[in-house]
């Protein structure tokens, strides 16, 4: 069993929808991040978060610790938000982040 | 600065010879990351510096593969004697030790081992 799993694997959407990506992990962490992967490889960093709720602009994502789970939403979609959304989490502080396999959503117009 | 660089973005190389990628990181930033990805597969942990420490290598990471990062700016990571499993994305990130470590990423080196 992976440390950090992700679902779905692959999500459909047409614009306009109201999109969860879920996240959920086995092991203690200092940190859970959310990343954008776009076609190309490049990698953006979304969220870092160890408590409560982030939110900027149509993306927010929560967090529950004591779950280990977090959730990932894109609100008012768009084909431009198609993309791999990866789960990841830090350990301990500053050291290495372990990945889920990634969500890859496409959003169609 | 315009984020993390890395060089270069795309390798094509016969089985047996050795690469070697760079990476330029966020000035400010003392952590640097070394991870793989191949297709369809999150990103995998290789190794992980501060400053010019090397703090952690992933047991995944056989002999063939050595990094550097001399000054703690720059790093490389070479790989002696390719093999076509080698065949990924190299990514490289950074972070500060200071504030929220929020990651940032280059945009990659792609390594095709023929």
């Amino acid at each position: 069993k992976n440390e950090v799993e992700q679902s779905p694997q692959n999500l459909t959407a047409q614009e306009g929808e109201f999109i969860t990506i879920n996240c959920s992990y086995s092991v203690g962490i200092s940190a859970l991040h959310w990343l954008q992967q776009h076609p190309g490889g490049g990698i953006v960093s979304l969220f870092m978060l160890s408590s409560g709720k982030k939110k900027h602009g149509r993306l927010s994502a929560t967090i529950n610790i004591q779950e280990k789970h977090s959730s990932l939403h894109i609100t008012a979609s768009h084909p431009r938000d198609s993309a791999v959304y990866i789960c990841a989490v830090s350990q301990t502080s500053g050291s290495r982040l372990t990945f889920g396999e990634g969500t890859q959503l496409t959003v169609n117009p | 600065d315009t984020g993390v660089s890395q060089d270069p973005r795309h390798k094509i190389t016969k089985r047996g010879q050795n690469v070697t990628f760079r990476c330029d990181p966020i000035s400010e930033h003392n952590r640097l990351y070394w991870y793989r990805q191949t297709l369809g597969q999150g990103p995998e942990f290789l190794t992980y510096f501060q400053n010019e420490a090397q703090l952690e290598k992933s047991r995944l990471l056989s002999d063939r593969f050595s990094a550097e990062r001399p000054k703690g700016s720059f790093s490389t990571l070479e790989i002696q004697r390719t093999e076509q499993g080698d065949s990924a994305m190299y990514l490289c990130a950074s972070s500060s030790y200071r504030g929220a470590n929020v990651l940032t990423f280059g945009a990659g080196s792609r390594l095709t081992v023929l």
